[in-house]
């Protein structure tokens, strides 16, 4: 079993809709939870980073962490086309990871 | 400011040639990562140095994959020889301090024939 589990998708959505992706994971000792946007043929991009467990939200993007239930989410709100993008949860027991665990990715498209 | 910047872009060779991926990290940037990135396995670190020193090459799949950072701005991953399932896209990252997120570079795409 994989230490971060990402359900790969594909996940359509129509514009305007509020997206959910989640990671699962199994290694207790993660603090540190990040969230990467990538592009085709692009290097990851981060967006998102939080430390244990809460809630961050920056503009339309919103990171929660469950540490009790080893589980992340990124809500999207109002989706566009431009969010169109595989999604990459990332995880360390140190910040900035010296070792990052990724998933594998979600794969996202938002339609007109 | 300029971001991690990686060359070629792109690589196509035959089997059993050297391949050579270079990396020049965010300036100010003292930590430097290689990834590779598959369908099968995702994203995978290789190795990562600390101002210019490798820590952690764990990662690093056999003998034929080798890395240097002979300086704080520039680093290299050499194949020799590569095989056909090197074929991946290799990613470097870089970071300025120990609880900062890394930022990563567009990717070299490495084809082995």
């Amino acid at each position: 079993q994989k230490e971060v589990e990402q359900d790969p998708g594909p996940l359509s959505v129509p514009e305007g809709a509020i997206v959910s992706l989640n990671c699962t994971y199994s290694n207790s000792a993660f603090q540190y939870f990040m969230w990467y946007r990538q592009y085709s043929r692009k290097g990851p991009e981060l967006l998102m980073y939080t430390y244990s467990s809460g809630n961050k939200e920056d503009g339309r993007f919103t990171a929660q962490v469950d540490k009790s239930s080893k589980y992340i989410s990124l809500f999207i709100r109002d989706s566009q086309p431009s969010d169109s993008a595989t999604y990459l949860c990332a995880m360390s027991p140190t910040g900035g990871g010296n070792k990052l665990t990724f998933g594998t990715g979600t794969q996202l498209k938002v339609e007109l | 400011d300029a971001g991690v910047i990686q060359s070629p872009r792109h690589e196509v060779t035959e089997m059993g040639q050297e391949v050579t991926l270079r990396c020049k990290p965010i300036s100010g940037h003292n930590s430097l990562f290689w990834y590779r990135q598959t369908m099968m396995r995702g994203l995978e670190l290789l190795i990562y140095f600390n101002n210019n020193v490798p820590i952690d090459d764990s990662g690093m799949p056999e003998d034929r994959f080798s890395a240097k950072m002979p300086n704080a701005s520039f680093s290299t991953l050499k194949i020799q020889p590569s095989e056909p399932r090197d074929s991946a896209v290799y990613f470097c990252a870089s970071r300025t301090g120990i609880n900062q997120p890394q930022h990563f570079g567009d990717g070299t795409r490495l084809s082995i024939l």
